[in-house]
């Protein structure tokens, strides 16, 4: 199985700055994703990342909010632009493919929360 | 992708089998079921997926109904660790597709 890290694993954050977060998977994978996690929900998929180009967006997220790179097959980056305190949530990364090819990994998520 | 139904909330006696249903009655003949599970801060943990046959593993047994409009979760001996989210998915089985996640059902093992 896939294993993925994630950092920062936490992160208090000012509003109107901004927050990368990296995904790491420790073998190729196919495909990468990202969801967030609202405080009580269930996960909502932000978008796909896609190796070599531009990421494909969910509806209700757009690139210019949510910034996404996957410069190679193990390796996956979300920013999250202009925070407001609405932008608190969990954001988790995860991947399928590769050696696994039913099952979807994910991360441990990272928790941002924005004052 | 078809949509999962799934009660809101269960409880169950720790040592007891924990059935949870999901009812996906818009089901493809090429989608699959599966399920995931969140504990209390961690990223959701695949537990087990089926097409139209049972399944079972060292986690879990999944009954999916011959019509394949709904199946059972089934935990055969529940812990205090199963304690849990259980997100039921219905999707396509290839590795590219994305999964898309429903309300899900809090599952509650007492002691």
């Amino acid at each position: 199985s896939a294993v993925i890290s994630q950092k920062p694993s936490r992160d208090i954050c000012q509003r109107g700055t901004s927050l990368t977060i990296q995904c790491q998977v420790d073998s190729q994978v196919t495909m990468m994703f990202w969801y967030r996690q609202q405080p009580g929900q269930s996960l909502t998929l932000i978008a796909t990342a896609n190796q070599g180009s531009e990421a494909t967006y969910e509806s209700g997220f757009v690139i210019d909010k949510f910034p996404i790179s996957r410069p190679n097959l193990t390796f996956s980056t979300l920013t999250v632009s202009n925070m407001s305190p609405e932008d608190s949530s969990i954001y988790l990364c995860s991947a399928t493919g590769g050696a696994s090819y039913n099952e979807q990994f994910f991360g441990p998520g990272t928790r941002l929360t924005v004052l | 992708d078809a949509k999962t139904t799934q009660p809101t909330s269960m409880d169950c006696a720790e040592g007891r089998a924990a059935n949870l249903p999901c009812n996906h009655s818009t089901i493809s003949g090429n989608e699959y079921v599966y399920w995931y599970r969140q504990i209390h801060s961690q990223g959701p943990q695949y537990i087990i997926h089926g097409l139209k046959n049972n399944e079972t593993n060292e986690m879990a047994s999944l009954i999916i109904t011959e019509d394949r409009k709904s199946s059972t979760l089934i935990l055969p001996h529940a812990t205090l660790r199963d304690t849990a989210v259980y997100y039921c998915i219905v999707r396509v089985a290839k590795s590219t597709d994305k999964l898309i996640f429903g309300t899900g059902t809090r599952l509650q093992v007492f002691p």
